[in-house]
């Protein structure tokens, strides 16, 4: 079947550095998403791999291992407002889009 | 602002009332979505449009019912749902083509539904 996990709750501390991990488990790999999603709002894109390797994009980053069904979204100088819930998404073989439960981060000063 | 809207923003219903949930995007795009968000769980897709047409619908209870008139808009009619529909409806919208295309989908900030 399909499956996509990561851990249900995070919490680290302003201005530091965490890593988010998901791993998946898809018939077929067309493309992983991160999205963030603040309570009570839209999800809202983050990022997109679909090859090997690291994306930066400003103090977010995502890798995907495709061999292993890994990836992590790494966020850097942690701010209060980083506090969310971070959703893995993979777009399988037949290009349809499934979403992991997410993540919820914690941001402490 | 993500250019998807939807209305209404909360809603509260008796198991026996019919209701309409409105989804409307401003971004050109293609296809539109359906998906239901519950508590502690995974997005839930129920319908797919693409190009006007229902492509995709993975055993959602007939009890909702989507509408798709043209690219822009989308409604999902309810109808004699059950408590444990209660959630939050989400509407997203992408530029979906053949070409392994990111097909980023934006979503609306969602209707909150209660059944009573």
């Amino acid at each position: 079947g399909q499956n996509i996990d990561q851990p249900t709750e995070m919490t680290a501390t302003e201005g530091a550095i965490v890593q988010i991990n998901c791993t998946y488990q898809t018939s077929g790999f067309n493309g992983l998403f991160w999205y963030q999603q603040h309570a009570g709002e839209a999800p809202t894109f983050l990022s997109y791999n679909v090859l090997d390797g690291l994306e930066e994009k400003g103090r977010f980053s995502s890798f995907l291992s495709r061999s292993k069904g890994y990836s992590y979204l790494l966020l850097k100088e942690l701010q209060m407002k980083d506090s969310a819930s971070y959703l893995c998404a993979v777009r399988d073989g037949g290009f349809k889009t499934i979403f992991g439960a997410g993540t919820r981060l914690f941001v402490k000063a | 602002e993500t250019g998807v809207t939807q209305t209404p923003r909360h809603l509260v219903m008796g198991m026996t009332n019919k209701k309409s949930l409105k989804c409307e995007q401003h971004l050109g795009h293609n296809a539109m979505y359906w998906y239901k968000q519950s508590a502690k769980k995974p997005l839930e897709l129920m319908f797919v449009y693409s190009l006007e047409e229902r492509v995709e619908n993975n055993s959602v209870p007939s009890r909702f019912s989507p509408e798709c008139p043209n690219s822009s808009h989308l409604f999902l009619h309810l109808h004699t749902l059950q408590p444990e529909d209660s959630a939050l409806y989400l509407c997203a919208s992408s530029a979906r083509d053949r070409d392994l295309s990111t097909d980023t989908q934006y979503f609306g900030p969602g209707t909150r539904l209660t059944v009573l």
